[in-house]
């Protein structure tokens, strides 16, 4: 199975940062990355797909990039909405796997 | 307007059975692929399960956690899709989503979510 490893687990950010996380795969799995944004209740919402493609509707601050291994979510500037959970997941190969999260919270 | 609504979860004891059932609107069901993706209390999301449209084959996807005890089925013409769970293990509690899976050149994500059911399965 291919592991997905996310980093930061949690970062603290004021409203107007820019802030980056990184998720990494255990294999190439080419450009077939999801962002997904979760916040408490509620089911997550696919941000990005194919690694860089913005889902319709996403705010156009929200920005992926990378390829094989390597990956990054982009928030260029925090907004109060964006406080939340965000997940990685590989759609290269079955089984489809998450990466842990990471928690974007108020500093 | 595409909607995705859960039911059937409950509280239940290990061993036993439950199935869980998920009303699509709002888009061709039959068109879609879906899938079941589960969250245990307080930890990340793990997807379980996943159906092809009958256009690419019908066919079906396990996580190994729950493959031989779990099972996913669909009836197009009533725009749902079930999840039968079979011995059911304490570590299978979670809120259990439904959700739509479009396909990108091929490769799939999961672009609706349903609101989720909740799954508890007691000792």
């Amino acid at each position: 199975d291919i592991q997905m490893t996310q980093s930061p687990s949690s970062v603290s950010a004021s409203v107007g940062d820019r802030v980056t996380i990184t998720c990494r795969a255990s294999q190439d799995i080419s450009s077939w990355l999801a962002w997904y944004q979760q916040t408490p209740g509620k089911a997550p919402k696919l941000l990005i797909f194919a690694a860089s493609n913005l889902q319709s509707g996403v705010p156009s601050r929200f920005s992926g990039g990378g390829s094989a291994t390597d990956f990054t979510l982009t928030i260029s500037s925090l907004q109060p909405d964006d406080f939340a959970t965000y997940y990685c997941q590989q759609a290269n190969t079955f089984p489809f796997t998450f990466g842990p999260g990471t928690k974007v919270d108020i500093k | 307007e595409v909607q995705l609504v859960e039911s059937g979860g409950g509280l239940v004891q290990s061993g036993r059975s439950l199935t869980l059932s998920c009303r699509g609107s709002g888009f061709i069901f039959g068109d879609y692929a879906m899938s079941w993706v589960r969250q245990a209390p307080g930890k990340g999301v793990e997807w379980v399960s996943f159906s092809r449209s009958k256009a690419h084959g019908g066919t079906t996807e396990y996580a190994a956690s729950v493959k031989g005890r779990f099972s996913i089925s669909r009836d197009d013409s009533k725009g749902v899709v079930y999840l039968q769970m079979d011995s059911l293990k304490t570590e299978d509690t979670a809120v259990y989503y439904c959700t739509r899976a479009v396909s990108y050149s091929g490769y799939e994500q999961f672009d609706y979510w349903g609101q989720g059911t909740v799954v508890t399965v007691s000792s």
